[in-house]
């Protein structure tokens, strides 16, 4: 079955660039959604097929996808955008979703 | 605005059942497929179930669950529901419900209810 790989914790310091790495096989053929969760609050898309950004999402998310590494990229990280965040795939060849195992990111 | 509304958690026992539901509000419901997303405590996100639109209810379950979840909607209501029967410890968890928008080339979860904690425990 597919799988989808992020690694567990990513530090960057205030005002950084911090990138957030999906890894799956061939996963630049798929479309990749990246979802926000703060402690104690219900996960929100920051990043949708790929590189689009719903409306009120900063255009310091971004996103992109190629070989076998999607990336989510914050600019300008802030305190506020300490959070786990969590790559999803849907697997047509199983009609699952699928979500990597998060990363928790630590703005220092 | 658009709200999504999960109720019905609780603790149960081993072997028992639950029934969560979704109220959906500030959008056309009968329009949305709809899914459900569980979190363990301390986890990450794992996909549950999906249900179609539209009267022909396509429906997919995670391996997982298949055979012991049953999910389903009542349009009519504006309703989301997740019937759980055989439940195990490791099906403790927050449940989300949460619509799937299209964005022209895919699906993805626009909105999520704020999760409902199911805590299977003797």
């Amino acid at each position: 079955s597919y799988v989808l790989t992020q690694p567990p914790s990513v530090s960057v310091a205030p005002g950084q660039t911090a990138s957030i790495t999906c890894g799956g096989n061939n996963i630049g053929s798929k479309n990749v959604h990246w979802y926000q969760q703060k402690p104690g609050q219900a996960p929100v898309v920051v990043v949708y097929d790929n590189s689009d950004r719903p409306s009120g999402i900063p255009e310091r998310f971004s996103g992109s996808n190629s070989g076998n590494t999607a990336t989510l990229t914050i600019s300008r990280v802030e305190a506020g955008d300490e959070a786990d965040y969590y790559c999803q795939v849907w697997d047509s060849s199983s009609d699952h979703w699928l979500f990597g195992g998060g990363t928790k990111l630590t703005v220092l | 605005q658009v709200q999504l509304v999960e109720s019905g958690g609780g603790l149960v026992k081993p072997g028992g059942s639950l029934r969560l539901s979704c109220a959906a509000s500030g959008f056309i419901f009968s329009d949305y497929y709809m899914s459900w997303i569980r979190q363990a405590p301390g986890k990450g996100l794992e996909w549950v179930s999906d249900i179609s639109s539209s009267s022909d209810s396509t429906i997919y379950y995670a391996d997982s669950v298949k055979g012991r979840f049953t999910i389903s909607r009542d349009n009519a209501k504006n309703s989301l529901y997740l019937q759980m029967s055989s439940l195990r410890a490791e099906d403790t968890a927050v449940y989300y419900c949460a619509r799937r928008e299209y964005s022209g080339y895919v699906y993805y979860l626009d909105y999520w209810g704020q999760g409902t904690l199911v805590t299977v425990s003797s």
